[in-house]
């Protein structure tokens, strides 16, 4: 299985301050089909997973342009360029070129 | 507006199977991509279970594939997971989702308690 290591468990912030969040898989993601399936997504407290990103930097709609993804190969990152309140809960990214799909052991952004 | 439901017993006694249902609307589980389950212990990480594609095609994940079915149903446009010899250890939240590569749309999950 794909292993994917997020870099902290959890990650005190100010608000209004960056946030940052790594990601690395023990496997290159670029898929067969040229694509890098990896996504993030935020869940936050009571309520089920919603995606951010999909294909490492692209965002969905309605996501704030706050949000960004970027990376390749094995290491990829999500940025929040100024962490607003709504923002806390855990993130998780997740890769979806290799069987099984795996899971990060996810990121709880808290503010200080 | 694509949406998922899940639906099923909240509470399985230990040893029996764990049976499931993800109703789809706004979108035909018959035209395309891979419907998913995913579950969630409580205050854990997320584990994808396994999904299966219109045409037949399922990939479970290896940890559970002796214990895991799932099925679609395409005349109630929904598809099911069935988890058998249930312990402790498969009370979670389970959740189903569209497209494994993606997941870009997730239903509320529902709590599932093993106990007798």
């Amino acid at each position: 299985d794909v292993v994917m290591t997020q870099s902290s468990l959890s990650l005190p912030v100010t608000l209004g301050q960056p946030a940052s969040i790594s990601c690395r898989s023990s496997q290159s993601l670029v898929s067969s089909d040229g694509n890098t399936y990896l996504n993030w997504f935020q869940q936050r407290p009571g309520q089920s997973p919603r995606r951010l990103i999909y294909k490492v930097s692209n965002r969905d709609s309605g996501v704030p342009d706050r949000f960004s993804g970027s990376g390749s190969g094995t290491d990829f990152t999500l940025e929040i360029s100024r962490v607003e309140a709504e923002d806390v809960g855990v993130y998780y990214c997740m890769q979806g070129t290799h069987w099984p799909r795996t899971f990060g052991q996810g990121t709880r952004v808290e503010i200080k | 507006q694509v949406q998922l439901q899940e639906s099923g017993p909240r509470l399985v006694k230990p040893s029996e199977t764990l049976s499931l249902t993800c109703a789809v609307s706004g979108y035909s589980i018959s035209r395309g991509y891979y419907w998913v389950w995913i579950r969630q212990p409580p205050g854990r990480g997320l584990e994808w279970i396994g999904c299966m594609s219109q045409s037949g095609s399922v990939n479970y994940n290896p940890s559970l594939k002796s214990r895991v079915t799932i099925s679609l149903d395409m005349a109630k446009n929904q598809f099911s997971l069935s988890l058998s010899s249930v312990t402790a250890a498969d009370t979670a939240m389970y959740y189903c989702a569209r497209d494994s590569a993606l997941m870009d749309y997730w239903g509320q999950g529902t709590l599932v308690t093993v106990s007798s």
